[in-house]
């Protein structure tokens, strides 16, 4: 058990409608980072937010937003779903404060969205 | 930008050592780190290698050439359990953050 807590663990949905996907870090954990891993890709990082802020933005589509909320929950939405939106979503955290950085995320257990 | 390549499958036995590569392609770097992955199941960090050499913990050891941009994860006295996806992953030095970018994966097939 990593400590990240993601909900919804499934998800089904039909096209043009919107999910929010829920992320809570590990005790401690200042990042949150969200990827996306569909059947034939590997893990594409979507975004990053580190105390609130967001920090950096990698392959994340415009229908697609994420927050990270005071208690440091974070939630990724996705609108207006396409078929290919179908995927597993991971969240991760890590940086505690003073922790050194060993290139460690501690990844949730992932929400399995599919569209139809 | 930055890429990795690492094999897409690699098969072995029982008992057998077995060798994943991965070369990486990035303007700057911070260390190359390592993931297991069982199928649908969350991805975990196995070693991580910031100078040249060999890490070792336990069956699995890890290894960096810099000078080289290559990295290759060393599982020994494989064991059915191992069959599973395994990422080499760097810093995304594009970004002001600390996210990870990672390879394609390399699907391990541990037979008896």
């Amino acid at each position: 058990d990593s400590g990240v807590t993601q909900t919804p663990k499934h998800l089904i949905t039909a096209t043009g409608q919107r999910v929010t996907l829920r992320c809570s870090p590990r005790s401690g954990d200042l990042s949150v980072y969200w990827y996306q891993q569909s059947l034939d890709q590997g893990l594409q990082f979507l975004i990053q937010y580190y105390n609130g802020e967001e920090r950096a933005k990698g392959n994340i589509l415009e229908r697609f937003s994420a927050q990270q909320f005071p208690d440091l929950h974070s939630e990724l939405n996705l609108s207006s779903l396409e078929l290919g939106d179908s995927a597993l979503y991971f969240c991760a955290s890590s940086a505690r404060q003073g922790a050194r950085d060993t290139g460690e995320l501690f990844f949730g257990e992932g929400s399995r969205l599919t569209v139809l | 930008g930055q890429s990795l390549e690492q094999p897409s499958e690699v098969t072995a036995v029982e008992g057998a050592i077995v060798q994943i590569n991965c070369t990486y392609q990035t303007s700057g770097f911070y260390g190359l780190s390592w993931y297991q992955q069982h199928d649908g199941g969350a991805p975990t960090f196995l070693s991580y290698n910031a100078l040249d050499g060999l890490e070792e913990t336990g069956r699995f050891s890890s290894f960096l050439s810099r000078s080289d941009s290559y990295g290759y994860l060393l599982l020994q006295e494989l064991q059915m359990k191992d069959s599973a996806s395994y990422f080499c992953a760097v810093r995304d030095l594009n970004q002001a953050g600390t996210a990870l970018i990672f390879g394609k994966g390399t699907t391990l097939s541990v037979s008896s």
